[in-house]
């Protein structure tokens, strides 16, 4: 059974730094990696879809890892914003199923 | 964004009565899900769809059914609402079961409240 498990569960930083959010899974027999942010009371908006085949993602100032063999996925922020806060899940794409994390809830203090 | 719609995207019942949450896409994605999301659970899969009139479980699916009779709509229905089922409920689309190449996307979602 996969587990995806992101940590830390809250991040705090101040505006301008970059950061890096986690993202492991334990079966590595994965098609793909999502990444998604979700804004309170709000739907998930897709950041950043990897395949299995590839090695990382960008889009914008976000930057998006995958290491399959590692069992990890990494994203990215450069130069943090107040509107980056939201909470930040993955999900792993495996057969017929896809498995989300219970989330990063991140703060970007002015 | 993908045209995903739930409804209705509040509502407040009582235990026993019946529920059903809609959910219609405009994007002829073959792949529809339900989902609901709970404090410390995360997301989780309650049933799948792969096509008209084609459905699964997911892994938190009993106390639930679905239907999907056309391409772009999803009914999930609770026969008999329990206060468990207090929860937010997302439906989500994706172009295979892979996921594809446009990955998941999510509707607004639908909060539920059993009194």
């Amino acid at each position: 059974k996969q587990e995806v498990t992101q940590i830390p569960a809250a991040l705090s930083v101040p505006e301008g730094e970059n950061l890096v959010l986690n993202c492991s899974f334990t079966d590595s027999a994965i098609y793909n990696l999502q990444w998604f942010r979700q804004d309170p009371g709000k739907g998930l908006t897709s950041l950043l879809l990897i395949q299995s085949s590839q090695r990382e993602q960008t889009s914008g100032r976000l930057n998006a890892s995958l290491d399959k063999s590692s069992g990890r996925s990494t994203l990215y922020i450069a130069a943090s914003q107040p509107g980056d806060s939201a909470t930040y899940l993955c999900a792993v794409g495996g057969y017929q199923k896809v498995t989300f994390g219970t989330g990063t809830k991140l703060q970007v203090i002015p | 964004d993908a045209g995903i719609t739930q409804s209705p995207r509040h509502k407040v019942t009582e235990t026993g009565t019946p529920v059903t949450l809609r959910c219609h896409q405009t994007e002829n994605h073959r792949y529809m899900y339900w989902y609901r999301q709970d404090p410390g659970h995360g997301l989780r899969l309650i049933h799948y769809s792969y096509g008209v009139k084609d459905t699964d479980k997911g892994e938190v699916s009993d106390g639930y059914s679905v239907s999907r009779s056309k391409t772009e709509d999803f009914l999930l229905t609770l026969e008999s609402a329990t206060s468990s089922q207090t929860s937010v409920y997302f439906c989500a689309i994706s172009e295979s079961v892979r996921t594809g190449p446009g990955g998941l996307f999510f509707g607004e979602g639908s909060r539920l409240t059993v009194l």
